[in-house]
């Protein structure tokens, strides 16, 4: 079966820089992808990574180390509206490829 | 396009009664998940579909819960009789086909369903 590890929460200040940690254990391992989650909303898509290295998209970048079976989301320039919760999602050979199991979240608290 | 849309928005029904939820995918998506969000076991999926034929139902926590899809518009989440320990958020998304849909769900904005 799957497994993946995150921290359950993160707190930092406006205007830094965090880093939200994902670690799996799966198997056919195939991509990770992160989603935001507001407090009773939806969860809504991020980044997406399959091979090893940084992706950037605007404030937010994951990356990926499939040697390590470890990736990351890192936030910079922190604002009060990226307080919620975020959570890693595996895709993988258990999942058929076609869905993605997620892991427990993390809460980001932004304070002033 | 008007994103994901799942009603009704709130339920709060009594124990032994049947309860549906509905769901309309954004149109052109091939794939719609069904989800179940509660604090202790998180993000489950419950049930998937392709082209609207179910292809996994292994998430289904037991016989009373059961979808369909009859239309690419369409799908409905059935519980019959709830338990008040079915009070959680469902959640239906729908993705495209090809690369992207595997990793790639948009999300409707979820039903809260309290079984008392």
């Amino acid at each position: 079966g799957q497994s993946l590890e995150q921290p359950s929460e993160v707190t930092a200040v406006e205007g830094a820089i965090v880093q939200i940690n994902c670690t799996y254990q799966t198997s056919g391992f195939y991509g990770l992808s992160w989603y935001q989650q507001h407090d009773g909303g939806a969860p809504t898509f991020l980044s997406y990574n399959a091979l090893d290295g940084l992706e950037e998209t605007g404030r937010f970048s994951s990356f990926l180390s499939r040697s390590d079976s470890y990736g990351y989301l890192l936030l910079q320039e922190l604002q009060m509206k990226d307080s919620a919760s975020y959570f890693c999602a595996v895709r993988d050979l258990d999942s058929g490829y076609s869905t993605l199991t997620f892991g427990k979240g993390t809460m980001l608290l932004v304070s002033p | 396009d008007a994103g994901v849309i799942q009603s009704p928005r709130h339920e709060v029904t009594e124990m032994g009664q049947e309860v549906t939820l509905r769901c309309k995918p954004i149109s052109g998506h091939d794939y719609l998940f069904w989800y179940r969000q509660t604090m202790m076991r998180g993000l489950e999926l419950l049930i998937y579909f392709n082209n609207n034929v179910p292809i996994d139902d292994s998430g289904m926590p037991e016989d009373r819960f059961s979808a369909k899809m009859p239309n690419a518009s369409f799908s409905t989440l059935k519980i019959q009789p709830s338990e008040p320990r079915d009070s959680a958020v469902y959640f239906c998304a729908s993705s495209p086909g090809g690369q992207a849909g595997s990793y790639e769900q948009y999300f409707g904005p979820g039903t809260r369903l309290t079984v008392t």
